[in-house]
């Protein structure tokens, strides 16, 4: 089973240069989110999609822009990188906001720097 | 104030000992919480949900005080293979009127087992 599968894995960017981070799923789940994750601050929700054809902001969606492409891919996309945006970035899903207490299941992660 | 706060730790204990972890949140409308457990460079992954009874999964048990707004793990007979960081984690609505959750993380506890 592959469930959420992440691309790329690592990534180096030239600040300013632009790249998309892509996630599908295929779990058939409506929510999907964008997180990244910094030493010491945990895990920060970047951006949102409770559906299909609907995303919002999260905690941290400043440099960041997401698509939800169809109900299985969800990609954001840094449209100028900055070095503060070196972070690892997860992607998840979950059944929708009607399980409550259902689990996210985490991709495997993007490591990327931007120098 | 954070929304999810936890002792980041680490936390150095020898195998077989019983450890536990605390966590408070500040959102009074979580609806949901739970511990993950995230190995280093991994991505979280569920170790439990946490409900207001209490629940326990072999030698992992939960506790949940809404009253107090707070979520303890305790470890028993801890083994090598436990060291990790353990998060914190509650669930909201992201916005009124329902429709769409999410997950807030809090910073994780790191936990080392020392043989």
């Amino acid at each position: 089973n592959a469930g959420v599968t992440q691309t790329p894995k690592f990534q180096v960017l030239k600040t300013g240069q632009s790249m998309t981070l892509q996630c599908a799923q295929d779990m058939n789940h409506n929510s999907m989110y964008w997180y990244r994750q910094d030493p010491g601050m945990g895990l920060r929700l970047i951006y949102y999609s409770a559906s299909e054809g609907t995303t919002d902001k999260g905690e941290v969606p400043n440099g960041y822009n997401v698509s939800r492409l169809n109900k299985r891919e969800f990609s954001l996309r840094l449209e100028s990188a900055a070095p503060s945006q070196t972070s690892v970035y997860f992607c998840a899903s979950r059944p929708g906001y009607r399980d409550l207490n259902t689990e996210a299941f985490f991709g495997q992660g993007t490591r990327l720097t931007v120098v | 104030r954070k929304e999810v706060e936890q002792d980041p730790g680490p936390f150095n204990v020898p195998e077989g000992a019983t450890v536990a972890f605390n966590c408070t949140y500040s959102n009074s409308a979580s609806q949901s919480f739970f511990w993950y457990r995230q190995d280093c460079r991994k991505e979280p992954k569920l170790l439990m949900s946490v409900y207001s009874s209490g629940n326990e999964d072999g030698r992992f048990t939960a506790q949940l005080n809404r009253a107090s707004q707070y979520i303890s793990l305790l470890i028993r007979d801890s083994k090598l293979s436990d060291s990790a960081t353990y998060l914190c984690v509650v669930n909201i609505l992201l916005y009124s009127g329902g429709g769409a959750d999410g997950l807030t993380f809090g910073k994780g506890t790191h936990l080392i087992i020392q043989p």
